[in-house]
């Protein structure tokens, strides 16, 4: 069981917009503003799409956001796609002692 | 640029130790704290630990503190993980992944991944 929780899989149309939140407790992403979220293609090493709740690192598409209130932050992506189709996985600094906890992930697909 | 380059692929033994290392560069290793995540087959990213390349300090998540190491050699710029009295769930994609401080909660760089098979 993972200590954030994800939906298991959301879906879209090219063009559409899409949202996948992440809940956690006020022991991380309700305590610190260090949410992030990665997009990871079959085979491949996670990609920084999101860090800092809601800032974008260079090169990353101004079709992804995000945003958090409490314990749940969220990932949108608009205008979708097909290139978008990938598991994006959010998380959140916890500590000292535990650091870093992650999401189950979520499987995106692109109609 | 930055870059992580990981040590290739592992078959073990249960019960043997395995060492994968993480050799950095296009920066200044001791400046940014390291840490691994790993995958198993389909399933999520779980984070293991960081360390601190400038003090050699380590975090350690509760779930591998008895059987992890990490540690660092700064003349190569290179960090390690070794695990130890492998089973057959640690099989799994482990990654090295760069954080831009000590309070940070993502990894801008990943390594490129090292498979691990535990089997007999």
């Amino acid at each position: 069981q993972s200590a954030l929780t994800q939906p298991a899989s959301v879906s879209g149309s090219p063009g559409q917009s899409i949202t996948i939140s992440c809940t956690g407790t006020s022991s991380d992403v309700g305590s610190y503003n260090l949410v992030s979220w990665y997009q990871q293609h079959p085979g491949k090493a996670p990609k920084l799409m999101i860090y800092e709740a809601s800032k974008r690192p260079s090169g990353v598409s101004n079709r992804f956001s995000g945003s958090k209130s409490g314990n749940t932050a969220s990932l949108t992506i608009s205008g979708l796609q097909a290139e978008d189709e990938a598991d994006y996985y959010c998380c959140s600094y916890a500590g000292t002692t535990t650091n870093w906890v992650f999401g189950g992930g979520t499987k995106l697909t692109v109609l | 640029q930055v870059q992580l380059v990981q040590s290739g692929a592992e078959v073990k033994e249960p019960g043997a130790s395995v060492k994968v290392s993480c050799s950095a560069s296009g920066y200044t290793f001791t400046a940014y704290y390291m840490h691994w995540v790993r995958q198993a087959p389909g399933q999520g990213l779980e984070w293991m630990g960081r360390i601190n390349p400038n003090s050699g300090g380590t975090n350690y998540a509760q779930k591998f503190q008895d059987r992890v190491t990490m540690t660092r050699d700064t003349s190569i710029s290179t960090a390690y993980m070794e695990l130890s009295r492998l089973r057959a769930d640690d099989t799994a994609v482990y990654y090295c992944a760069r954080a831009p401080s000590a309070v940070a909660g993502h990894g801008g760089y990943w390594g490129q991944g090292t498979l691990v098979t535990v089997s007999s």
